[in-house]
């Protein structure tokens, strides 16, 4: 069957580290993966996408690397700040726009 | 304002009630989706519309029935409200012309059903 899993542990790091949360999938052959931010009581944002035949994309202190072989994405935030502290939603496009399917989401906290 | 607009943000009611969540956009975006979040099972969807007319089953579409008259609106329905309906309700937009699947989120309801 088909999986998306994200650390559903939280994350707990030192202000101005490098964070960095993984998202793995099985039997998906997404087009298209995409990042959300979800803040408490909030809906998600979208932050970042990457298409299938990207190794890596940046948007400021974001980078997401993309590895369709290991089925993997690593979302990465730089120089950390505790504004950043959210949960971070891993997100598959496949077959079509209305195919989005969402991971469970990485609650991040960056302690100052 | 612009955006996606959900109503009402909280909501109680009893088994057995009907229950009408409220979506509307205001980009004029060709897709609409309803999805509940849930602790442990992340964002599922429920149901989602390609353009006005047009609906479609997502991945737990029982108990919800959906319609989309016009473009800018997409209530979810629930006829006979059950506990294990009670969550975090989201409705978002998308627009294929965008080339990305992005989506643009409200702000939730949470219906409790007790």
């Amino acid at each position: 069957s088909q999986k998306i899993e994200q650390n559903s542990e939280a994350l707990n790091i030192q202000e101005g580290k490098t964070a960095t949360l993984t998202c793995n999938y099985t039997n998906y052959s997404p087009a298209y993966l995409q990042w959300y931010r979800q803040d408490p009581g909030r809906g998600p944002v979208f932050l970042l996408l990457i298409r299938e035949n990207e190794k890596e994309k940046r948007k400021e202190r974001l980078k997401v690397t993309f590895d369709t072989t290991l089925k993997q994405s690593l979302f990465h935030i730089t120089a950390s700040q505790p504004a950043d502290s959210a949960t971070y939603l891993c997100a598959l496009v496949a077959g079509g726009y209305q195919k989005v399917t969402f991971g469970t989401g990485t609650k991040l906290q960056v302690i100052p | 304002d612009a955006g996606i607009t959900q109503s009402p943000r909280y909501k109680i009611t009893e088994t057995g009630r009907q229950v009408t969540l409220m979506c509307h956009q205001t980009w004029s975006h060709s897709y609409m989706f309803w999805y509940r979040q849930d602790l442990g099972h992340g964002l599922r969807l429920i149901y989602y519309s390609a353009a006005a007319d047009i609906t479609d089953k997502g991945e737990v579409p029982d108990g919800y029935v959906v319609s989309r008259s016009k473009t800018e609106n997409f209530p979810l329905t629930l006829e006979s409200a059950t506990r294990s309906q009670t969550s975090v309700y989201f409705c978002a937009s998308s627009e294929w012309r965008l080339g990305t699947g992005e989506l643009f989120f409200g702000e939730g309801s949470r219906l409790t059903v007790l």
